[in-house]
């Protein structure tokens, strides 16, 4: 079992409606999650980050996060074809110290069709 | 605004050839990170530094080792380059806090021939 797994995509919506993107982990004691957005031949971009059970949002962007059930997910609102990228999903766990161990899923690649 | 500097956008190496990616970042971040890129696979880590002059293995560390001598300067050394290294190269950092998002470089495309 893959420690964080994404579905590869391509998922496509038309321009204006909502993109849910999703993620699930293997690793109970994981303790933050982050998406990030990369787009072609570009390094990737940090989108947003959830660390609490529930729901986060930032703009047209909301993070939903369930522990019980390990599973992340990213809806994008009024989808843009700028939102056309591949979406990274990343796990944290830590212990004291320093020690960061961040595990990215392979992502899901979004076309917002005009 | 977070930098994450990579040297070099692109690189051609040849095989057996000892290869540095230097990545430097100016926020004073403790922690920096090497990743590789490849269709498929996602990021994999490579190595990770949370202080001057410590390093942990990551996922995938054979062929690779590590410098970091100054904290804003985490070095990436392939001793003797491989073909299987070709790939996206990413450097990244964060703060100490465990919950501190990474920070990304631009990414070296490195091509070993």
């Amino acid at each position: 079992q893959k420690e964080v797994e994404q579905n590869s995509g391509p998922l496509s919506v038309p321009e204006g409606a909502i993109a849910s993107l999703n993620c699930t982990y293997s690793d109970r004691g994981s303790q933050s999650f982050f998406w990030y957005r990369q787009y072609s031949g570009k390094s990737p971009e940090l989108i947003m980050f959830i660390y609490s059970n529930g729901d986060k949002e930032d703009g047209r962007f909301t993070a939903q996060l369930n522990k019980a059930s390990q599973y992340v997910s990213l809806l994008i609102r009024d989808s843009q074809p700028s939102d056309s990228a591949t979406y990274l999903c990343a796990v944290n766990k830590y212990r004291s110290g320093g020690y960061q161990k961040v595990t990215f899923g392979t992502g899901t690649k979004l076309q917002v069709i005009p | 605004d977070v930098k994450v500097t990579q040297s070099s956008r692109y690189l051609v190496k040849r095989t057996g050839e000892k290869v540095f990616l230097e990545c430097v970042q100016d926020m004073d971040h403790e922690n920096m990170f090497w990743y590789r890129q490849d269709p498929g696979l996602g990021l994999r880590l490579i190595y990770f530094s949370y202080d001057v002059k410590m390093k942990e293995k990551g996922d995938i560390p054979e062929g690779y080792s590590v410098s970091r001598e100054k904290k804003e300067r985490f070095s990436l050394i392939l001793e003797s380059a491989s073909t299987n290294q070709t790939s996206m190269y990413l450097c990244a950092s964060s703060f100490l806090e465990g919950s501190s998002p990474l920070h990304f470089g631009n990414g070296t495309r490195l091509t070993v021939t």
